[in-house]
């Protein structure tokens, strides 16, 4: 699975747009992108994925850059329910051998009114 | 609600001693992971398992043993614990096998004294 890097920390304020950056460089082509989220001590959870065209759902929007080399998670309207653990992991969508999610450090996202 | 049932969720035992973890998968979810959760560790993969059979093992101690039963509930079994071994576990469970999207429980805290 291809390498990220990703901020430590990030501030919002909210009701802005929160946007997450995600550096991917070795990604390769059958290599999605997927993004989760941990609230303090919650079990993780799965926000969005991708593998080249951008993407929207009910939580958030993926833009990943034409090169695939990074990619950015909006957060369109941030609350302070949103601040946690973004996780970005780079992987294939189905793994017969069944390895699991590899977590970095991911970037601290802070909310704040 | 991840639909991911993890007991229980608070565990306090004594160093030396052995505990049992439950995990109830989705409805329909046919693989199981494990993932541990340390302050100084992060999120790491411990075992998978699919349809009962073990699939995939990460950082995984010999101490540990993990088993998915008929039902596909799993329970994950920590012995001759020590303090180090204190930490969140996870439970996640996925439709197939090695897949992206994975639903994760809300945890078992354990603290060995």
């Amino acid at each position: 699975d291809a390498k990220t890097t990703q901020p430590p920390s990030m501030d919002c304020a909210e009701g802005r747009a929160a946007n997450l950056p995600c550096n991917h460089s070795t990604i390769s082509g059958n290599e999605y992108v997927y993004w989760y989220r941990q609230i303090h001590s919650q079990g993780p959870q799965y926000i969005i994925h991708g593998l080249k065209n951008n993407e929207t759902n009910e939580m958030a929007s993926l833009i990943i850059t034409e090169d695939r080399k990074s990619s950015t998670l909006i957060l369109p309207h941030a609350t302070l329910r949103d601040t946690a653990v973004y996780y970005c992991i780079v992987r294939v969508a189905h793994n017969q051998a069944g390895t699991a999610l590899i977590f970095g450090k991911g970037t601290t996202l802070s909310v704040s009114s | 609600d991840s639909g991911v049932t993890q007991t229980p969720k608070h565990l306090i035992t004594a160093t030396g001693q052995r505990v049992t973890l439950r995990c109830s998968p989705r409805s329909g979810d046919l693989s199981v992971y494990w993932y541990q959760q340390s302050l100084d560790q992060g999120l790491q993969f411990l075992i998978h398992y699919y349809n009962g059979e073990e699939r995939a093992k990460g950082n995984i101690l010999e101490r540990f043993s993990a088993q998915q039963f008929p039902d596909l509930h799993s329970e994950l079994n920590l012995s001759s614990l020590e303090l180090g071994d204190s930490a969140l576990y996870f439970c996640a469970s996925s439709g197939g096998q090695g897949e992206g999207i994975q639903y994760f429980g809300a945890g078992t805290r354990l603290s060995v004294l």
